[in-house]
């Protein structure tokens, strides 16, 4: 079974502070998701990455895809409370269709 | 414009008890799925359903069956509900399988307990 280990688990941070979430695997993947999940609800999708060293941005939210394409970075620059959620890593390693491998989450809570 | 809707929201099963979860999407969508997330898991994928009649088995199949009703829906059905099977359960749609181009629409979930 392929995994995706995501670190930290959990991360409590001040409004205005810097955070980096890893995603992490020993499998190469043909395209990476990140998701965020808000309580109560379902995850959105936030990016998708497919090249191997791809950065993509999203206002204050940079994603990085490795070079080798077996893992994955999100940096929140000055972390706002609506930033609060489940952060999730999403990989296709298939190449072809319908296997997303979901990481184990960061639960990342923003506080004013 | 609803997007992908799911019924219950909630429900509380004893064991041995059997109960079928609805999914529908209006996004015109080709392929549908359905997961389970539990606590320091992640998300599993249960089945899914790669286009209209048909079928596949995901990572976690067992206890579970599918039926992809039409195009727009897709239901999930627990025979014989185990503790087990206590989790919240989403149902996802995309426009087509190919993962790299498409992104996944979630449903809210829902949350069962199994007594």
């Amino acid at each position: 079974t392929q995994l995706l280990e995501q670190s930290p688990q959990f991360l409590s941070i001040q409004e205005g502070e810097n955070l980096t979430v890893y995603c992490n695997s020993s499998s190469v993947f043909s395209s990476l998701q990140w998701y965020r999940q808000e309580p109560g609800e379902g995850p959105v999708l936030l990016v998708t990455v497919v090249t191997g060293g791809e950065v993509k941005k999203l206002k204050r939210l940079t994603f990085q895809f490795g070079d080798a394409r077996k893992d994955s970075s999100l940096h929140i620059t000055a972390a706002q409370p609506g930033d609060t959620g489940l952060y999730l890593c999403a990989g296709d390693s298939s190449g072809a269709t319908n296997k997303l491998i979901f990481g184990t989450g960061t639960l990342l809570a923003v506080q004013p | 414009n609803a997007g992908v809707t799911q019924t219950p929201k909630f429900q509380v099963l004893k064991t041995g008890q059997s109960m079928t979860l609805q999914c529908a999407q209006d996004m015109n969508h080709n392929s549908m799925y359905w997961y389970r997330q539990d606590p320091g898991m992640g998300l599993r994928l249960i089945y899914y359903s790669a286009s209209e009649g048909t079928t596949d088995k995901g990572e976690v199949p067992n206890g579970y069956n599918v039926s992809r009703l039409n195009k727009r829906e897709f239901s999930l059905r627990l025979e014989s509900a185990a503790p087990s099977q206590t989790s919240v359960y989403f149902c996802a749609s995309s426009r087509d399988s190919d993962l790299s181009y498409n992104e996944q629409f979630f449903g809210p979930g829902t949350r069962l307990t199994v007594l």
